[in-house]
């Protein structure tokens, strides 16, 4: 079966660090990879997407960046925080084509300090 | 420009009453219409899909294209139906999707 895993899963960071975030996803090949933003009252906001390995889509202009180093792998980067990168982020996987579902991972806490 | 809009934040309702979660959407195409729901302590996961047409615990959805809307109703509310609710749209290749800022339902007993 399929599953996918973020990691840390809580990260308390000073502004003007550096950010990595890491998503893997088993049990499947060549998915569909996001990351999103979850704010309070403000839902779940697509960040980057993801089909296929070294094609990264950006959905808004920000502070991040996404790459996709392997097939099931997505990594969420920053060169320098700011306050407004705090949040939860979410990382997700689809089947694309073949399917419509997104498959959720736990999350990640971020604090910017 | 693609957008789906929950206009409650929280939805209050005793158990067996019925529940309406609104969900407009604007789209430039044909979208997919998408229900998820995130339990207490639980990962977001999918709760139905417009296209399937099927019912999930009770809950259906109807897309009406004429009101850009697809509101999830369940007509007697459980307990155990409280939770973040999430509504989305994606375009047909499932590229990428579009989700509401969610409706916090609470059952109460």
């Amino acid at each position: 079966s399929q599953t996918i895993h973020q990691w840390p899963a809580t990260l308390v960071q000073p502004v003007g660090s550096p950010l990595s975030l890491e998503c893997t996803v088993e049990g499947t090949s060549n998915p569909n990879l996001y990351w999103y933003r979850q704010a309070a009252g403000r839902g779940l906001q697509l960040l980057f997407y993801s089909v296929g390995i070294g094609q990264i889509s950006s959905e808004v202009p920000q502070n991040l960046s996404a790459s996709r180093p392997q097939d099931r792998q997505f990594i969420l980067s920053s060169k320098k925080l700011l306050l407004s990168d705090s949040g939860f982020y979410l990382c997700a996987w689809s089947p694309g084509l073949e399917g419509y579902t997104q498959y959720f991972g736990p999350g990640t806490r971020l604090t910017v300090l | 420009a693609q957008r789906v809009t929950q206009p409650e934040k929280l939805l209050s309702v005793f158990k067996g009453a019925p529940v309406e979660l609104k969900c407009n959407y604007s789209y430039s195409g044909s979208p997919e219409l998408f229900w998820y729901v995130q339990y207490s302590r639980q990962r977001l996961q999918l709760l139905l899909r417009h296209i399937s047409r099927e019912s999930i615990k009770g809950f259906t959805a109807d897309l009406n294209k004429g009101e850009t809307s697809f509101h999830l109703k369940k007509p007697f509310a459980q307990e155990e139906d409280s939770a973040m609710y999430y509504c989305a749209l994606s375009g047909r290749n499932f590229n990428k999707f579009y989700f509401g800022s969610g409706t916090k339902l609470n059952v109460k007993p």
